[in-house]
């Protein structure tokens, strides 16, 4: 059974830093790109940052752009987000979500989904 | 405001069919595949249509998506009461080189 757990949220201040985590387990994580997606309060979905499964090659929504890196480490199965000079509008619940397997021939993106982990901004 | 144009709501009666829209451009859904997601209340997504008109295994038939040109649809037959959620269209977009979400779409089920 896949499952993926997001850790690393909290209460921080503007234009603090934050490390967000992102566990995997129950599928071959080396495998797949991961990606971050937001959900603000009573908001939608917000892409925020893709990386592939050998970690190659980044992506990143403007809004993250300068501010975010993302990272991942096979060994550990575990996916990362670095937020930096944080934001009031990048209080969210954090997903970390999976690309496709590129071993089955199918693009099924966004398949497998964290439960989130809450990052507030505010002073 | 998204780049994906999707109804705010939507609704049907137990039993009936119901279709919601996304709407976009030669960038993102004319030239990319689209999927579809089901968000419950409190919960996390779930996907329900990748690659424009697949299911992934667990997702029943009644749910169904289709993709002309620039705009795509998502059907949802026999329509019952736990289908009631919100509903986000995704696809890749060359000019932002980034991923986008429409701003979902609420179905209530009467």
């Amino acid at each position: 059974q896949e499952h993926l757990v997001e850790s690393g949220g909290g209460v921080v201040q503007p234009g603090s830093s934050l490390r967000l985590s992102c566990v995997a387990s129950g599928f071959t994580f080396s495998n797949f790109g991961m990606h971050w997606v937001r959900q603000a309060p009573g908001k939608g979905l917000d892409w925020v940052s893709l990386i592939w499964h050998d970690g190659s090659n980044r992506y990143y929504a403007a809004s993250a752009k300068g501010r975010f890196t993302i990272s991942r480490d096979n060994s550990e199965n575990t996916v990362y987000l670095q937020m930096n000079s944080l934001r009031a509008e990048d209080t969210a619940i954090y997903f970390c979500v999976s690309d496709y397997d590129i071993l089955s021939g199918r693009y099924m993106r966004f398949a497998f989904w964290g439960q989130g982990t809450l990052v507030t901004v505010s002073s | 405001q998204s780049v994906l144009t999707q109804p705010p709501s939507a609704s049907g009666t137990p039993g009936q069919r119901v279709t919601i829209s996304c709407s976009g451009s030669n960038s993102n859904i004319g030239s990319n595949a689209l999927s579809w997601h089901q968000q419950v209340p409190g919960t996390a997504p779930k996907l329900l249509i990748y690659s424009n008109n697949q299911r992934p295994s667990g997702v029943p038939d009644r749910f169904s998506g289709s993709k002309s040109g620039t705009s795509a649809s998502l059907a949802i037959g026999g329509l019952q009461s736990e289908d009631e959620a919100d509903y986000y269209c995704a696809s890749w977009d060359d000019s932002l080189n980034g991923w986008v979400f429409g701003a979902g779409t609420k179905l209530t089920v009467l």
